[in-house]
């Protein structure tokens, strides 16, 4: 099945720092989506991003499926920026995402 | 509107019981999944089920059955419960199936979950 690899798996900044996550795929991408899982364990969707570039205030993503991946930047970061990464694919004809392992972003004052 | 909604949120069970989670999905969506994250892992598929059908079906063992309602809401079975199921699981919902097309259809909303912890 496909596999997902996020990279780093932990990443430290202050405050107003810019960050990038990356998101390698072995398979097509497909419907690929990026989410942000607060410290309460909540799963919020930030981008449905099957390719292209899409923004959305102080973050944007990037997908080249092409090429198997995809980038998520977070600009001018804020504490509550703080919390897990995820990148995720819709995997065959079922409605199942492969996540990756995440990316635990923290972000001081 | 209401998201997807989950219930318990949180609840403690020994080992060999049985537990039900239970989701409500979006109003209008007829695809609920469900999801299993360890502590420190990504969620792991568990289900999906589409207009009452199950559609997939993730590599967890027949101890977790699931059901969807004819009001789209779901219940999740977990029987025998090991220490190894301690878990936060997701219940997700969507308008479409996912077949590999392209489509916002296919984005899934999460609810916050069910904190499952077996002693």
């Amino acid at each position: 099945g496909i596999q997902v690899e996020q990279s780093p798996p932990d990443l430290i900044l202050q405050e107003g720092a810019n960050s990038t996550l990356r998101c390698n795929f072995s398979d097509s991408v497909n419907n690929l989506q990026w989410f942000h899982q607060n410290p309460w364990g909540q799963l919020i969707n930030l981008f449905y991003i099957p390719s292209g570039t899409k923004q959305n205030g102080r973050l944007s993503a990037t997908t080249v499926a092409t090429e198997r991946y995809s980038l998520l930047y977070i600009s001018s970061s804020q504490t509550t920026d703080s919390g897990v990464y995820f990148c995720a694919d819709h995997a065959g004809g079922a409605q199942k995402l492969v996540f990756g392992q995440g990316t635990r972003l923290t972000i001081n004052p | 509107d209401a998201g997807v909604t989950q219930s318990p949120t949180h609840l403690i069970k020994t080992r060999g019981q049985h537990v039900t989670l239970r989701c409500s999905p979006i109003s209008g969506h007829k695809s609920v999944s469900w999801y299993q994250q360890v502590l420190g892992q990504g969620p792991q598929f568990i289900f999906q089920y589409y207009e009452k059908e199950e559609r997939g079906r993730g590599n967890f063992p027949d101890r977790f059955s699931a059901r969807q309602f004819p009001n789209y809401s779901s219940e999740l079975n977990v029987n025998a419960l090991l220490l190894g199921d301690s878990a936060l699981y997701l219940c997700a919902s969507s308008l479409g199936l996912g077949f590999g097309s392209h489509s916002g259809a296919n984005v899934l909303t999460f609810g916050a979950g069910s904190r499952l912890t077996v002693l």
